[in-house]
């Protein structure tokens, strides 16, 4: 059972323009959320979180939405550019701590920035 | 600061033998986790170690272990390789390893089992 899912195994979007990938979540116990960036070769990259006691998070060009009621969070890009071309994933975890089975992560989503 | 480092970067072994992976993690931080990414099943969590002791372990089988040194280094070690260990493996450092604390990634070790 899938408890964080990332429907779009890949999304193209244009040079300048906005990329928007989705996460759902099924665990209604997580209450922190992350985003990772990850390239070939590399492992993940921490972009940006956010905690279930905020709507949005903000950090450059890169903006973190949750919707706790509907289980669902979006990072946006604005602008796009060539360099953010990689896989995006998205985690859950616990706040409070204890049991807490390590990050759980959805299977990402390809990002092709288009020239 | 540096960041995680993973050693060795790539490794082949063949079915039946075991292979010890090696993780520093960042300076300071005390909390390692590891993770194992395959195509079919995504990230998915092994184990986390802080001060030396295995606080949580994801749904792997015993052939899966780990330990952590008093320093924060930690090893993993898989026996009994089966083809379906082939992955990458990653490791990732936090402070504390509870509540908001950010986790960062190595590069890896890429596991191949013929």
């Amino acid at each position: 059972d899938q408890q964080v899912k990332q429907n779009s195994p890949s999304l193209s979007v244009q040079e300048g323009r906005i990329s928007i990938l989705n996460c759902d979540y099924t665990n209604s116990m997580f209450d922190y959320f992350l985003w990772y960036k990850k390239y070939p070769a590399e492992g993940p990259t921490f972009l940006i979180s956010i905690s279930s006691i905020k709507d949005k998070n903000e950090d450059g060009r890169f903006t973190v939405f949750l919707n706790k009621s509907a289980k669902h969070l979006s990072l946006h890009i604005v602008p796009s550019q060539p360099g953010d071309s990689a896989v995006y994933f998205c985690a859950a975890n616990f706040l409070s701590g204890g049991g807490a089975d390590g990050l759980t992560f959805g299977k990402g989503t390809h990002l092709i920035i288009q020239p | 600061k540096a960041g995680v480092t993973q050693t060795p970067r790539y490794l082949i072994k063949t079915r039946g033998q075991q292979v010890t992976l090696s993780c520093s993690p960042i300076s300071g931080h005390r909390s390692v986790s590891w993770y194992q990414q395959t195509p079919g099943q995504g990230l998915q969590f092994l184990f986390e170690y802080f001060s030396e002791t295995q606080r949580n372990k994801g749904n792997f089988p015993g052939r899966f272990s780990g330990r952590q040194f008093s320093n924060s280094r930690s090893e993993m070690n898989v026996s009994t390789l089966e083809l379906g260990d082939s992955a990458l493996y990653l490791c990732a450092s936090s402070l504390v390893g509870r509540g908001p604390d950010t986790q960062y990634f190595g590069p890896g070790t890429r596991l191949t089992v013929l």
